[in-house]
């Protein structure tokens, strides 16, 4: 079972922010935040990882609670290229010590002239 | 930074013949790949572990006789389809893990359309 919930769907308009939110209520002490977007026919794409507080780059910023038990992706002023499904995953590192990712259903976002 | 390769990007074969699939890190080592599978309007199913030097981990359902993963190298994995029906027809992903410290992170390839007549 993933370990997210998130929004099935957003829309949107030209030049708003969007801030799509994510519950992760069981997450891991080593567990680090990640958020994808993807794209029809195109492998997901990294957009931003945080572990506590907030964590921005170029593209997004990233808000994490002290609790860690949600985060929430903002994009600054989207634009119709911004429509794409977007995925919060928590790791998921079993014994084998490796990190596994279990996708849920992701949150559609649709920008809008 | 990351860049993660597929080959080929889409493939078209008949029912009964094998089918192989390359990913490749370009820029880091990746002791450990991922390889999805995506139906249309569904979200990515894990469908193995790709560990480089040792036997793949497959998740539950998923048959390793029939989809054989090899990670030769740490910037090479492939994942074959043997005789291949219409129901694999699917999207393939794969992905790699970069390690920093204790930060995982996988980043994904393109993608690979494979479609079985």
């Amino acid at each position: 079972l993933a370990k997210t919930t998130q929004p099935i769907s957003m829309d949107s308009y030209e030049g708003q922010e969007v801030n799509i939110t994510c519950s992760h209520n069981n997450i891991a002490t080593n567990d680090y935040i990640t958020w994808y977007q993807q794209f029809p026919s195109q492998g997901p794409r990294f957009i931003i990882q945080g572990y506590k507080t907030k964590v921005t780059n170029e593209v997004a910023s990233l808000f994490i609670p002290a609790d860690r038990k949600s985060s929430t992706l903002s994009l600054p002023r989207v634009s119709l290229s911004d429509t794409a499904v977007y995925y919060c995953l928590v790791g998921d590192r079993p014994n084998t010590g490796f990190q596994k990712l279990v996708f849920g259903t992701g949150t559609r976002l649709l920008v809008s002239p | 930074g990351a860049v993660v390769s597929q080959h080929p990007s889409r493939v078209i074969c008949k029912s009964g013949t094998s089918v192989k699939i390359e990913c490749r890190s370009l820029d880091f080592q990746a002791t450990t790949m991922f390889w999805y599978r995506q139906f249309p309007k569904q979200s990515l199913m894990l469908m193995a572990t790709s560990n480089e030097g040792s036997k793949a981990t497959y998740e539950q359902g998923v048959e390793k006789d029939k989809f054989l993963i090899n990670h030769a190298s740490l910037t090479l994995s492939t994942l074959t389809v043997t005789s291949a029906h219409p129901e694999d027809s699917s999207f393939y992903i794969c992905s790699a893990q970069r390690t920093s410290g204790r930060r995982d992170t996988q980043y994904f390839g393109p993608g690979t359309r494979l479609t079985v007549l």
